[in-house]
């Protein structure tokens, strides 16, 4: 049971450049949320999912899509990276919405150039 | 969003001595109060959390209270060692049309000195 795994964990990209981001849970989870992490910021949610085939914009979520084709896996992409999304990310997830812990994977650290 | 607003930004205490972080919100609706802790280069990890059915929680050095009337909950940790130095994160749950979601603060960073 290896819980919330996040691929890759070191990234850098320059300006302009596409990637995305793999989060995998093994937990039979419904939900499963993006964050990004920067100093002095806090964990700011980006996009969220409450099961297979729904996503739902957070408190962040300009430059960013997900897609949410399995349970297991939450997907976010970088469609035209910028400086200003360099950031730790963090995928977590929970077993339902409601009054239920979130899980955290490792986070992946992204630099852009 | 709702906000959390946590305080202090940062802690500095003598191992032995109490540590207490302090968290409000604003969303009414709000039923569920995680406390995390993230040291560093690591994931958070949930170290307690309460629902809005209790007024307060303990798991042996670690305790929350929750004031649903004043909108604040804290975290308080008894005689502290140096492994509790991290950055703690207190969130608040929020409901919309599209689901379930925590709102968290901005993070206390905790120093505890031998």
């Amino acid at each position: 049971n290896a819980g919330v795994t996040q691929t890759p964990k070191f990234r850098v990209l320059k300006t302009g450049q596409s990637m995305t981001l793999l989060c995998a849970q093994d937990m039979n989870h419904e939900y499963m949320y993006w964050y990004r992490q920067d100093p002095g910021m806090g964990l700011r949610l980006i996009h969220y999912s409450v099961g297979e085939g729904t996503t739902a914009k957070g408190e962040v979520p300009d430059g960013y899509n997900v897609s949410r084709l399995k349970k297991q896996n939450f997907l976010l992409g970088l469609e035209s990276a910028a400086p200003s999304q360099t950031s730790v990310y963090f995928c977590a997830s929970s077993y339902t919405g409601t009054r239920q812990p979130q899980h955290f994977g490792d986070g992946t650290r992204l630099s852009i150039l | 969003g709702e906000n959390v607003e946590q305080h202090p930004s940062t802690l500095s205490v003598q191992e032995g001595d109490s540590a207490v972080i302090k968290c409000t919100y604003s969303d009414s609706a709000s039923n569920y109060f995680p406390w995390y802790k993230q040291e560093l280069g690591k994931r958070p990890q949930l170290i307690i959390d309460i629902r809005s059915n209790v007024g307060e929680k303990k798991d042996q050095r670690i305790a929350v209270t929750l004031n649903k009337t004043a909108k604040h909950f804290s975290l308080h940790i008894t005689e502290t060692q140096p492994e509790d130095s991290a950055v703690y994160f207190c969130a608040a749950s929020i409901i919309s049309n599209s689901g379930y979601a925590l709102n968290f603060g901005k993070g206390t960073s905790l120093l505890v000195t031998p």
